[in-house]
């Protein structure tokens, strides 16, 4: 089965540790991205990345940290740096040729303890 | 990137024909039109997508009038499943962008 998948489905974080949310995908797909998104609220890029070892930043970078070694696997890491991280959170994909059409993820909830 | 402009919330009943418009007064030549749906907890759902005149899928129609400064998603006969939040996307498919979802409308189907 082909799609894209994130993990863990809920997650705690403790004051000053920093967490690392999962997404893979299995779509052969270039692009991936990241999103925030807070209750009652549209969903706010975070990072995204057209390319292995490249990314780039979104509208709410700060707090947080990407990295894309495999084309498959663009994790996400909440650092101690973002005050207010809870939040649900939001892995996409794209072929490279059609970043509007995106596939969604299941998402992350995370809440601080 | 072009702004997009929708209703905060709609509210039908069963069986009934939605039709959802959103605003991009700003839209560029080479700007597709592309409608999201989500639910609770859950990532967004494509739904259909569109350049210009009529598209139409399975599930839904996009309208675009020749200006391209608005367009209009149409849910025929909708159900109680139709309950989401609906997000209208404007930009270039094959450009290094940061997409702009917008907060959404939320249609509310009741029985």
């Amino acid at each position: 089965d082909g799609g894209i998948t994130q993990s863990p489905k809920y997650l705690f974080r403790k004051e000053g540790q920093n967490v690392t949310l999962s997404c893979e995908q299995n779509l052969n797909h270039d692009a991936m991205y990241w999103y925030r998104q807070d209750p009652g609220q549209g969903l706010r890029l975070i990072y995204y990345s057209q390319i292995v070892n490249d990314f780039q930043k979104g509208d709410i970078a700060e707090g947080y940290s990407v990295s894309r070694e495999k084309k498959e696997s663009f994790p996400l890491t909440v650092t101690s740096a973002q005050k207010n991280p809870t939040a649900f959170y939001l892995c996409a994909s794209t072929p490279f040729w059609d970043q509007e059409t995106q596939y969604f993820g299941p998402g992350t909830r995370l809440l601080v303890l | 990137l072009a702004k997009t402009t929708q209703p905060i919330s709609m509210d039908s009943y069963e069986g009934q024909e939605v039709n959802i418009t959103c605003s991009h007064n700003n839209i560029a030549t080479n700007d597709y039109i592309t409608w999201y749906q989500q639910f609770p907890s859950q990532g967004p759902r494509f739904i259909i997508q569109g350049y210009k005149t009529k598209v139409t899928n399975e599930v839904a129609s996009l309208f675009i009038p020749a200006d391209r400064k608005s367009s209009t998603l149409s849910l025929p006969r909708v159900s109680l499943s139709d309950t989401a939040v609906y997000y209208c996307l404007v930009g270039d498919r094959g450009s290094a962008r940061q997409l702009t979802f917008g907060s959404g409308t939320q249609l509310t189907v009741l029985p």
